[in-house]
């Protein structure tokens, strides 16, 4: 069975750095792009980042460009994002979700859809 | 960069149908999903590739698209329906994920 588990989450100052970490189980993070999505209190959900299956592409959010990065750790099939230089709109609960891939003559690609959730991790920032 | 709209609320009798309508330029040509989130829980995948229901997701839940818009439809409205429904589609002219603001569904 699938599981994404999120963890790292809490209270950082405006300017300061924060690093969530998504645990899967259940298969491979090598095999498919991982996602981070958020939601502020009260509000929608907003994509923020995207790690693909091949290891070769990280995409941002205008809003967080420059200031998050995304990495994949294999050995402990983990995705993880470093946020940086945080504002106090950035408070939220992060989510990472896998992306529905399909592999084409051993290629993968992303079907655009996100078929598994974690419970998400809660991020404050606030003086 | 690409928009999604949707209306804020819907409200529907149980045992009636619900609509919930999501809107964007040239949507026909891009691949809608939605999905339905429960407070204080994670969202839930129920339409894939505008009208493709994941394994497990009851089939009173479909979803289909015609020119700039993009319907996900609950038949035979239960009170568990009441949730939020999100749309979402990848853009390929920015590479960017983009989800509609979501609609409420109450089930009076």
């Amino acid at each position: 069975e699938v599981y994404l588990v999120e963890s790292g989450g809490g209270l950082a100052q405006p300017g300061g750095s924060l690093r969530l970490s998504c645990a899967a189980s259940g298969f491979s993070v090598r095999n498919f792009t991982i996602n981070w999505v958020r939601q502020p209190p009260g509000k929608g959900l907003e994509w923020v980042s995207s790690f693909n299956a091949a290891g070769v592409t990280a995409t941002f959010a205008d809003s967080v460009k420059g200031r998050f990065t995304i990495s994949r750790d294999d050995a402990e099939n983990s995705v993880h994002l470093q946020m940086n230089s945080l504002r106090a709109e950035d408070t939220a609960v992060y989510y990472c979700a896998r992306e529905g891939t399909y592999y084409t003559r051993g290629l993968p690609y992303s079907e655009g859809y996100f078929d598994f959730w974690g419970q998400g991790a809660s991020v404050t920032v606030s003086s | 960069s690409y928009v999604l709209t949707q209306a804020p609320s819907v409200s529907v009798a149980p045992g009636q149908t619900a609509r919930i309508t999501c809107g964007g330029d040239n949507l026909e040509t891009k691949s809608v999903n939605w999905y339905q989130q429960n407070p204080g829980q994670a969202p839930v995948l129920v339409v894939y590739d505008d009208t493709d229901r994941p394994s497990g997701i009851t089939e009173r839940f479909s979803g289909s698209t015609s020119g700039n818009t993009a319907t996900l439809t609950v038949s035979r409205v239960e009170a568990g329906d009441e949730a939020d429904y999100y749309c979402q589609v990848w853009d390929s002219g920015t590479d960017q994920y983009v989800f509609g603001r979501g609609t409420k569904v109450t089930v009076l």
